[in-house]
């Protein structure tokens, strides 16, 4: 079975860090691409950034672009997502996503999505 | 980016009723657009690829058609379980949603 299970997830200060992890199990992970989604409570659905299967592709949203540090461990079967210089604007549930491609050029297509890690950027 | 336009935003319907959602694209996508469903509370959920591709273990009653900018998804006859907001995605380049329609029971 497919199991994709986001943690890390907090009420942190603007401007301050967080780290996402997401454990995979039920599928040769090195095999894919992987992505993280995230979409405010009540709204819709934004990319935010994804890797390839051995990390040589990367690319980000405009918007934590220069903020937001995505990686794998293909050992231990996880995907993170360093968050930096956090903004209100950040808030979202935060889903991590397995592509059916090994990598991140056109065709990204999610076919198993976790259930999501909330984080809130508030004073 | 290519930005995605989903058509109603919402829509009340009916238990067996047919119900079409279109999205369009700000620029050709050729057939590179995918749809999701998303129940409250739940991770959104493939339902169709490239356009027209079914997911396996998905319904027959859905189907999915268009290429260039226009798209739809139909439902053919809407079941209880179907009450959710639908996404369509572009994986043409930068992968993009739309903002989602809301079916909602009538």
């Amino acid at each position: 079975e497919v199991q994709l299970v986001e943690s890390g997830g907090d009420l942190v200060q603007p401007g301050r860090s967080l780290r996402l992890s997401c454990a995979i199990s039920g599928f040769p992970f090195n095999d894919h691409a992987m992505h993280w989604i995230r979409q405010v409570p009540g709204k819709g659905l934004e990319w935010v950034s994804g890797i390839s299967w051995n990390s040589g592709q990367i690319d980000y949203v405009d918007s934590v672009k220069g903020r937001f540090i995505i990686s794998r461990d293909n050992g231990k079967k996880s995907l993170y997502l360093q968050m930096n210089s956090l903004r209100i604007e950040d808030t979202a549930l935060y889903y991590c996503a397995k592509d059916i491609s090994p990598v991140i050029t056109h065709g990204a297509l999610f076919d198993y999505w976790g259930q999501g890690t909330l984080v809130t950027v508030s004073s | 980016d290519i930005q995605m336009t989903q058509s109603p935003s919402s829509l009340s319907a009916s238990v067996g009723d047919r119900v079409t959602i279109t999205c369009r694209a700000s620029q050709t996508i050729t057939y590179y657009l995918n749809w999701y469903q998303q129940k409250s509370g739940e991770a959104p959920k493939l339902l169709v690829y490239s356009a027209s591709t079914l997911q396996s273990g998905v319904p027959s009653r859905f189907s999915g058609s268009g290429s260039g900018t226009d798209f739809t998804l139909t439902i053919s006859s809407l079941e209880p379980e179907d009450f959710a907001t639908y996404y369509c995605q572009q994986s043409y380049t930068r992968t993009t949603f739309g903002q989602g329609t809301k079916v909602e029971i009538k």
